[in-house]
């Protein structure tokens, strides 16, 4: 069974510009998730989708961050303009439905390093 | 903030047992005791969860305490492969909605050595 596959694994830019990460769930997975994972630190939860609608925001920084999982599948989240503090790793997570702990386990992606300069 | 509370550093010799404390001394009744790992540079890995039994599988052992206040990873004969970042984390089952979202704190990180 094919992992959670993330792209891409590393990108560099410079403050203010704009960024874009693409998460490729598990296949059957219902439940999606994007963590950002500063350096040294355990991973933050950003935002939770349940098939295409959103369940978790309130720690995305709506102000810059987005966030869309419009087919139910694959999701992107979006960085526009990107601050330093924006540097960290953004990693996708799936689980198959929720419901009981043998069905909404999350299984991770490689992640995305992201860089700002 | 994370309900747990894990050393922050822990070494072990290849091929012995490698045992990972955690405290969760206001853990709820039905709330989950759930193991992940993170290798450098790699997402984070599911290793186990238990309720208020003890659980084993083909990566590790886990030993709840009766109260639940506290609970143990075994890793029963590390390797080098197996030097990494280990986070306990308390959850309820998600049923639909937000309130069993995994709250990572910073974990234990495990150096084996040869």
């Amino acid at each position: 069974e094919a992992g959670v596959a993330q792209s891409p694994r590393y990108k560099i830019i410079e403050k203010r510009q704009s960024v874009a990460f693409w998460c490729n769930p598990i296949s059957g997975h219902a439940t999606l998730y994007w963590y950002q994972q500063i350096l040294g630190q355990g991973p933050k939860l950003l935002i939770q989708f349940q098939n295409n609608g959103v369940v978790d925001d309130s720690q995305l920084p709506k102000d810059r961050f987005s966030a869309e999982r419009l087919k139910g599948v694959d999701s992107t989240l979006k960085i526009q303009p990107a601050k330093l503090e924006d540097s960290a790793v953004y990693l996708c997570a799936s689980s198959l439905h929720p419901g009981a702990p043998h069905t909404d386990t999350q299984y991770f992606g490689p992640g995305t390093r992201l860089t700002v300069l | 903030d994370a309900k747990t509370t894990q050393p922050p550093s822990m070494d072990c010799a290849e091929g012995r047992a490698a045992n990972l404390p955690c405290n969760h001394s206001t853990i709820s009744g039905n709330e989950y005791v759930y193991w992940y790992r993170q290798i450098h540079s790699q997402g984070p890995q599911y290793i186990i969860h238990g309720l208020k039994n003890n659980e084993t599988n083909e990566m590790a052992s886990l030993i709840i305490t009766e109260d639940r206040k506290s609970s143990t990873l075994i890793l029963p004969h590390a390797t080098l492969r197996d030097t990494a970042v280990y986070y306990c984390i308390v959850r309820l089952p998600n049923y639909g909605g937000s309130q069993g979202n995994l709250i990572f704190g910073k974990g234990t990180k495990l150096s084996v050595k040869p």
